[in-house]
C-alpha cells in the first residue's frame, strides 16, 4: 500500500539548467497538487491537476515552471533554466476524486518531498 | 495575502502540560480546516479536520477548536509528549465556489516538548 511517491529526493543543478521532479499518486488517487516549501517558510500552492488536465495553476509562476499528469504514467514539474531561488522543497500530495468521498474534507496525502538545491 | 496565519513562529511546552497552536484565516468561505504535522525530511502528515459548521472536534490528545465569529482555530495537544515535537501547520479549502480542492496552508508553528 504504497503512499505518493516522489523522485529523486535530491537533486542538484548549476544555473541554466532544467529541473524534473516526479510524483507518482497513491494508488485509487485522481487529483494530485505541487506545494513548495522555501526555506523558513510554509507551503505554498503551485498547481493541481487530474488526469490530462490542469485544473488549477494559480500558483505557478509564470515563467520557467509547467507541470503535467499524462494519462500514463506520474505527474512531471518541469523548472526550466534554474535559478537559485527556485532552491526549496517540492512536496507532490495526491487526493481522491471528491466525488468519492461522502464527506468530510479534502484529506490531501503528501509525499516525502524532493529537495532541489541550485549551484 | 496571506489567508491562513499562523503568528507564533516557535513554541516550546513541557512533556505532560497542554500544547495551544493558534491559527488565524480571512477567508469566510472557507469550508474546512486541517491540521499537519511535518517532521524534518518528512512530508506533512494529517491530523485532524474540523467543519466550518461545527465548532470542536476531538481525536484522541488532539481538540481543534473553531471559532468562525474571530475567524480563528486552535489545536489542543493533551498531554504533550516529545514525540510530538515537529512543525505543524494549518490548512483551510473551499471547495465552491471555487471548484479547487486546493489547501492553503499557514507558515507552521514548531512546537517543541521537553521533559
Amino acid at each position: 500500500n504504497a503512499g505518493v511517491m516522489q523522485n529523486p529526493r535530491h537533486l542538484v543543478r548549476r544555473r541554466g539548467q532544467e529541473a524534473r521532479l516526479r510524483c507518482s499518486p497513491m494508488k485509487g488517487h485522481s487529483h494530485v497538487y505541487w506545494y513548495r516549501q522555501l526555506p523558513e517558510e510554509g507551503l505554498k500552492f503551485m498547481v493541481y491537476l487530474q488526469k490530462e488536465n490542469i485544473i488549477d495553476e494559480s500558483g505557478m509562476p509564470k515563467e520557467r515552471f509547467s507541470a503535467e499528469f499524462p494519462k500514463e504514467g506520474p505527474s512531471i514539474l518541469r523548472i526550466q533554466q534554474v535559478v537559485r531561488g527556485d532552491s526549496a522543497a517540492y512536496f507532490c500530495a495526491s487526493s481522491p476524486n471528491r466525488a468519492d468521498v461522502s464527506s468530510g474534507a479534502n484529506v490531501l496525502t503528501f509525499g516525502a518531498g524532493s529537495r532541489l538545491t541550485v549551484l | 495575502d496571506q489567508q491562513v496565519k499562523q503568528n507564533s513562529p516557535s513554541l516550546s511546552v513541557q512533556e505532560g502540560r497542554i500544547s495551544i497552536l493558534n491559527c488565524d484565516y480571512t477567508n469566510s468561505m472557507f469550508d474546512y480546516f486541517l491540521w499537519y504535522k511535518k517532521y524534518p525530511a518528512e512530508g506533512p502528515t494529517f491530523l485532524i479536520s474540523i467543519s466550518s459548521i461545527k465548532d470542536k472536534n476531538e481525536d484522541g490528545r488532539f481538540t481543534v477548536f473553531l471559532n468562525k465569529s474571530a475567524k480563528h482555530l486552535s489545536l489542543h495537544i493533551v498531554p504533550s509528549q516529545p514525540g510530538d515535537s515537529a512543525v505543524y501547520f494549518c490548512a483551510a479549502s473551499s471547495y465552491p465556489p471555487y471548484n479547487t480542492d486546493k489547501l492553503i496552508f499557514g507558515t507552521g508553528t514548531r512546537l517543541q516538548v521537553f521533559p
